[in-house]
């Protein structure tokens, strides 16, 4: 179970949309459609913010959106608030009821 | 309210052995998978470890596997993880969580971690 690939970090000004890749095998991300997404702000603890690749669980706002091609899943995000600053992190099942994070981004809002 | 409260952590000698309990409430525990996830120092998540709502199955992650168990007493609507010959690199923050329900792979709640630091 290797880590997933992401960017270390990305930033963006506020309003502008922005994507956060996270790449992975046909051993994880490219065979499963259980790829989620979490924010987590300083000392805080997770949040899911995507499920299902693309669900979203109730009250986290449509300007967050994902989407998944091959082994990369994306997260979207739209309309840049500088509440977004955090770090994200996504997450796949990798078999056998196993999961993997991938390394993790740092969000910067400009 | 759901909540989630994880403790057992603390500054441990290298080859020493620690609990973690993580004590749920406000929801029916006995039919949610619980996973623990930590997170060392400045790093990302590491799933650890997870459990079903019976406790009769149970996953671990390659890095975890042989030291770490997890189990659960639903009639205490606790889920623990006990961790076996402890090394440096198992200090972190050790945060459960509770799954979304219908799901086992995603992390609806989670707790505020319990520290667990490995030094002499």
């Amino acid at each position: 179970q290797s880590a997933l690939t992401q960017p270390r970090s990305v930033s963006g000004s506020p309003g502008q949309s922005l994507t956060i890749s996270c790449t992975g095998t046909s051993s994880d991300v490219g065979s499963s459609n259980f790829v989620s997404w979490y924010q987590q702000h300083p000392g805080k603890a997770p949040k899911l913010i995507i499920y299902d690749v693309s669900k979203r669980p109730s009250g986290v706002p449509d300007r967050f959106s994902g989407s998944k091609s091959g082994n990369t899943a994306s997260l979207a995000i739209s309309g840049l608030q500088g509440e977004d600053e955090a770090d994200y992190y996504c997450c796949s099942s990798a078999g056998s009821f196993t999961l993997v994070f991938g390394g993790g981004t740092k969000l910067t809002v400009l | 309210e759901v909540q989630l409260v994880e403790s057992g952590g603390g500054l441990v000698q290298p080859g020493g052995s620690l609990r973690l309990s993580c004590a749920a409430s406000g929801f029916t525990f006995s039919i949610y998978a619980m996973i623990w996830v930590r997170q060392a120092p400045g790093q990302g998540l590491e799933w650890v470890s997870g459990i079903g709502g019976s406790g009769g199955s149970t996953f671990y992650g390659d890095s975890t596997k042989g030291r770490f168990t997890i189990s659960r007493d639903n009639s205490r609507n606790i889920v623990y993880l006990q961790i076996n010959s402890l090394r440096a690199e198992d200090t972190a923050v050790y945060y459960c969580a509770k799954v979304l329900t219908g799901y086992y792979y995603y992390m609806e709640v989670w707790g505020k971690g319990t520290t667990v630091t490995v030094s002499s």
